[in-house]
């Protein structure tokens, strides 16, 4: 299994919305409406932000949104703030887990 | 509140068996999937498997079979043995417990811990 396509890096301005997305295949992303999203700081773990494509656990700002179009699935973030400066991971259920690469979101 | 805390050596030698331990407070490790994830340092994130509390597991196939992980509901707390380590295990290793329905997304995680493979 290999790992979900992430671009490295996407950078935007305070206030903006910014998309990064994540590619699989007919056997993951495709296949199941159980892709995930997931913020980290720098020596921090990882933090949900989104699950079952679209839902956002209590407490998770809805300037965060995630979709799903065939075999990819986006995360939005708008009103880009200087505290959304970290990795962000997708990852679908394939019968097993996979994680994309991860993207790194620069605050310009 | 939820809270895991992994523990077990830093330091494991080559062909030896990785042991780690996580403890869950704040909430019963039964009826919940419970899942180790590894991160090499400057990398992505690596799912290793996961354990029901029932005993059930499912492992990363891409592991080739060196992974076990069990649950003791008495002491609340999951491990994760990983045999013939090499370098490429080295990682920060976390606990985190998946969630309903199919224990695919994890919330809340461990802090981590670093394990070095190296003689």
């Amino acid at each position: 299994q290999s790992a979900l396509t992430q671009p490295a890096s996407v950078s935007g301005s305070p206030g903006q919305a910014i998309t990064i997305s994540c590619t699989g295949t007919s056997s993951d992303i495709g296949a199941y409406n159980y892709v995930s999203w997931y913020q980290q700081h720098p020596g921090k773990a990882p933090k949900v932000l989104i699950y079952d494509v679209s839902s956002r656990p209590s407490g998770i700002s809805n300037r965060f949104s995630g979709s799903k179009s065939g075999n990819t699935a986006s995360l939005t973030i708008s009103g880009l703030q200087a505290e959304d400066e970290a990795y962000y991971y997708c990852s679908s259920y394939t019968g097993t887990v996979i994680f994309g690469g991860g993207t790194k979101l620069t605050v310009l | 509140q939820v809270q895991l805390q992994e523990s077990g050596p830093g330091l494991v030698k080559p062909s030896e068996t990785l042991s780690l331990t996580c403890t869950v407070s704040g909430a019963s490790i039964t009826n919940n999937y419970w899942s180790w994830i590894r991160q090499p340092p400057g990398k992505g994130l690596e799912w290793i498997g996961q354990i029901y509390y029932g005993g059930s597991t499912v492992y990363n196939p891409s592991l080739n079979g060196r992974v076990t992980i069990s649950v003791d509901t008495s002491k609340s707390l999951f491990s994760l043995n990983l045999n013939s380590v090499t370098a490429a295990d080295t990682a920060v290793y976390y606990c985190a417990r998946g969630n309903w329905p199919l224990g695919d997304w994890f919330d809340p995680w461990g802090q981590g811990t670093l394990v070095t493979v190296s003689s």
